[in-house]
């Protein structure tokens, strides 16, 4: 997991408010994937991201998500009006491109895990 | 739609025998295969993988199996030590959709001393 870097680990919200989740890739990885753990299931993907653009969100939710992966900084994952349900493990993971365009192995962060009260 | 079904939750395996943690698909168009370790309050780690132009793929103690006509692939851990007590992932991707995994739902090993 060493160079993923997600923060918080913990974050706290009430219902109603504004979570955002950082995700800081590993050097040299240009492509950023967020999943979503809910208690007791397996990781469900949300949304892949490039540099500036977001290649695949069939995992978001329809409304008060959003993701982002501007050209500097981290990539941010957004919760706005945030409700009891939200609460997750949310991680963040990165891979690199290989020759042939194929994505290597996606390396996780430690995740963020998020509870709504 | 689980297209990717780990349907052992969960599995007890006494140390220095042989554990066997399977995972079956539904998507034709995966073409590509990991596994993950995840111990509590961590990130997944990656194990190990394996490209469907092949059937076997060995690291060590972890060698993992892929039969393609059954869809199904196996992670085998031998021998079996205390430490490799954890949730184990199987996940998928298909070529045409970049990195993106899809996981099962985990199947929790447990190796007892």
């Amino acid at each position: 997991n060493a160079g993923v870097m997600q923060n918080p680990r913990h974050l706290v919200r009430r219902r109603g408010q504004e979570a955002r989740l950082r995700c800081s890739p590993m050097k040299g990885h240009s492509h950023v994937y967020w999943y979503r753990q809910l208690p007791e299931e397996g990781l469900k993907f949300m949304v892949y991201l490039q540099k500036e653009n977001i290649i695949d969100e069939s995992g978001m939710p329809k409304e008060r998500f959003s993701a982002e992966f501007p050209k500097e900084g981290p990539s941010i994952l957004r919760i706005q009006q945030v409700v009891r349900g939200d609460s997750a493990a949310y991680f963040c993971a990165s891979s690199m491109t290989r020759q042939g365009g194929r994505s290597t192995e996606a390396f996780f962060g430690q995740g963020t895990r998020l509870t709504v009260v | 739609d689980q297209q990717v079904k780990q349907n052992s939750p969960s599995l007890s395996v006494q140390e220095g025998r042989i554990s066997i943690l399977n995972c079956d698909y539904t998507n034709s168009m995966f073409d590509y295969f990991l596994w993950y370790k995840k111990y509590p309050a961590e990130g997944p780690t990656f194990l190990i993988s394996i490209s469907s132009i092949k059937d076997k793929n060995e690291d060590g103690r972890f060698t993992v199996f892929l039969n393609k006509s059954a869809k199904h692939l196996s992670l085998h851990i031998v021998p079996s030590q205390p430490g490799d007590s954890a949730v184990y992932f199987c996940a998928a991707s298909a070529n045409n959709q970049g990195g993106k995994l899809i996981f099962g739902q985990g199947t929790e090993l447990s190796v007892k001393p």
